[in-house]
């Protein structure tokens, strides 16, 4: 059974604060693609990122980085000098027959 | 840039009726997908889809639920009998080449009154 857990329900910062919203994932399986979505306040799913399994370098766009750690199953992310834009739910999943959501971030970024 | 597109935004019926969801994925994508959200909520991963029949679905994918492609753009989903509990936002993904890069509908928001 496949499993992602987003342990922060809200977090909530200061703009230009460095944040980063925690990803922990469970699979048996020994192929698979993790992601992570931005849902703003309209709705709609923003695809951000996707790493396969084989790969566990990290990432950097723009003020985005993402840090996967097989050994911990963790797949975090960080948003550097956080903006007011920033503000939405944030959704960690993992793909491998079907995807795997977990039950999101809500970031607020403050003024 | 290509997008999916969902019909129609906003959907408002009663408990028992039929309702049928659209979705117009990217066109050259073969693999199609129905998630679902209920306010607040976690999304849900209903079914997936490819060369015309269904490849996966979840336990909430019971017989009320089925999904078709008539034609060679559409992708829909069908709720025999809608429940107070099929209220939520319904969203359409398609994937080019089952490289696990699905692109999101806007999502349809139903509610079952």
């Amino acid at each position: 059974a496949q499993k992602v857990t987003q342990a922060q329900t809200e977090i909530s910062v200061v703009e230009k604060e460095d944040v980063t919203l925690d990803c922990v994932y469970e699979t048996r399986d020994t192929t698979y693609y993790l992601f992570w979505y931005k849902q703003p306040p309209s709705g709609e799913l923003v695809f951000l990122i996707r790493r396969n399994s084989f790969d566990e370098q990290n990432e950097i766009s723009g003020r985005y980085s993402w840090n996967f750690q097989k050994s911990t199953s963790s797949f975090n992310f960080t948003i550097t000098a956080s903006q007011v834009v920033d503000s939405a739910v944030y959704f960690c999943a993992l793909m491998s027959l079907k995807l795997t959501f977990g039950k999101g971030t809500l970031l607020t970024v403050n003024p | 840039e290509p997008e999916v597109t969902q019909t129609p935004s906003h959907q408002v019926t009663q408990m028992g009726q039929e309702v049928i969801l659209r979705c117009v994925p990217i066109s050259n994508h073969l693999y199609f997908y129905w998630y679902r959200q209920i306010l607040g909520q976690k999304v849900e991963f209903l079914v997936s889809f490819y060369n015309n029949e269904i490849s996966e679905k979840s336990e909430i994918f019971d017989d009320q639920f089925s999904v078709e492609r008539p034609d060679g753009s559409n992708f829909t989903l069908k709720i025999r009998s809608t429940k107070l509990e099929d209220s939520a936002m319904y969203f359409c993904a398609s994937d080019g080449d089952s490289s696990y890069e699905q692109y999101f509908g806007p999502g349809t928001r139903l509610t079952v009154t």
